[in-house]
């Protein structure tokens, strides 16, 4: 079984819609990440947790919010989707140090 | 700030050696990952290096230098499974908090 695991896998919406992608993780890690990645730009940090009670925004958080529900559960949403939010979304958990792994990603289309 | 910058595609040989370099201007360092990804899946780790000098891990070996802002990732003996792209990311000191190079596409030819 994955221990980093995204649904849904991919996602087509449109315009306004609010759209909720959700991330899983058995790997036991405190710190959890959302990312997109678009080509030829890498992977943007959206919104970073380093526990339940500690929610942080990365380089791009404008029209996204996030729960940390449990350990081991972290949701992203996007409130109001707009095309230029059509991206493939990465989750990943890591300890305090080392690296991060990530889950299988959304593609997420904003019509 | 944060720049990190790595070539935006490679072409290389079946056989052959490649490197993939990375350059960096950070306010903060804590290390150094690579990591590989192919098309449409999930960035896997291949390394980290945080003291300068080169760690060589089977085929893949990284190389940190500093004071220089710079590293490389050496793959030698390419096989066709290693067409991918190759992300560069820097760690900064406040926490675990990763900022990513473009990436680097390689395309592997018999």
């Amino acid at each position: 079984d994955a221990d980093v695991t995204q649904t849904p896998r991919n996602r087509i919406t449109k315009t306004g819609k609010r759209i909720m992608l959700e991330c899983s993780q058995t790997k036991g890690h405190d710190r959890m990440y959302w990312y997109r990645q678009d080509p030829g730009l890498g992977l943007r940090l959206i919104y970073y947790s380093f526990d339940v009670k500690d929610i942080n925004k990365g380089e791009i958080s404008d029209g996204y919010s996030v729960s940390r529900q449990a350990q081991a559960k972290f949701s992203l949403s996007l409130e109001s989707a707009i095309p230029n939010q059509t991206a493939l979304y990465f989750c990943a958990t890591s300890e305090v140090s080392g690296e991060q792994f990530f889950g299988p990603g959304t593609r997420l289309t904003v019509l | 700030g944060q720049n990190i910058d790595q070539p935006t595609e490679m072409t290389a040989t079946e056989g052959a050696i490649v490197q993939i370099n990375c350059t960096y201007q950070t306010s903060g360092f804590n290390g150094l990952f690579w990591y590989q990804q192919h098309a449409g899946e999930a960035p896997t780790f291949l390394s980290y290096n945080v003291l300068d000098g080169l760690e060589e891990k089977g085929r893949f070996s990284s190389f940190l230098s500093r004071s220089k802002g710079y590293s490389y990732l050496l793959l030698k003996e390419l096989q066709m499974k290693d067409s991918a792209s190759y992300l560069c990311a820097v760690r900064d000191n406040a926490g675990n908090m990763l900022t990513f190079g473009g990436g680097t596409r390689l395309m592997v030819k018999p």
